[in-house]
């Protein structure tokens, strides 16, 4: 499925500094983009979302920004911790079904 | 207040076995999500389903897989005559249904990892 596309299989990042990971998609149709966060041996948990009437959400240390006529998502993590090193998935939806995910960015934050 | 349960959690089986994996919901939701995950791949979708209905198949590969959700009990993702190219983590996720506003957000299980020998 090559809807939604995470070109980056791995990033490495230095604690406390930014974390950018993006996300690319196809269909202009997606109306709602959000990030999960998964750990070896367990599910994937939801971090955080963004409507497509938005171009910024923050909660925390965590921020989503989306730029439609790029069709482009990024979630920034500042500062970076140790505790964040996971593969981060990509999620976009149209009608709130049709759920897609991008193949995954493993985020390592070294000490 | 439970998550959403899968088990077994590792199941081994030969070529040509069956292979049944069962999804739990979280509590009060009634829609289910089958997701496949190769190796070094992503999450790949397969099925959506409510209580007694399948709504969405369209990532089922079309022959040896079949998923349902009855009324009483879990969901059951079922592979017949299993082959060494069905060897993944299989997730659930659970959705209390398609909210009036906001994202649908998904609740997954920690997964099943099937390995076929």
């Amino acid at each position: 499925d090559q809807q939604v596309k995470q070109n980056s299989p791995s990033l490495s990042v230095q604690e406390g500094r930014i974390s950018i990971l993006n996300c690319d998609y196809t269909n202009s149709m997606f109306d709602y983009f959000l990030w999960y966060k998964k750990y070896p041996a367990e599910g994937p948990t939801f971090l955080i979302s963004i409507s497509s009437i938005k171009d910024k959400n923050e909660d925390g240390r965590f921020t989503v920004f989306l730029n439609k006529s790029a069709k482009h998502l990024s979630l920034h993590i500042v500062p970076s911790q140790p505790v964040d090193s996971a593969v981060y998935f990509c999620e976009e939806s149209e009608n709130n079904n049709d759920m897609r995910f991008g193949a995954g960015t493993r985020l390592t934050v070294k000490p | 207040n439970a998550g959403v349960m899968q088990n077994p959690r590792h199941l081994v089986r030969r070529r040509g076995q069956e292979a049944r994996l069962r999804c739990s919901p979280m509590k009060g939701h009634s829609h289910v999500y089958w997701y496949r995950q190769l190796p070094e791949e992503g999450l790949k979708f397969m099925v959506y389903l409510q209580k007694e209905n399948i709504i969405d198949e369209s990532g089922m590969p079309k022959e040896r897989f079949s998923a349902e959700f009855p009324k009483e009990g879990p969901s059951i993702l079922r592979i017949q005559q299993v082959v060494r190219g069905d060897s993944a983590a299989y997730f659930c996720a659970s959705s209390p249904g398609t909210p009036g506003s906001g994202a649908n957000v998904l609740t997954f299980g920690a997964g099943s990892r099937l390995t076929v020998l």
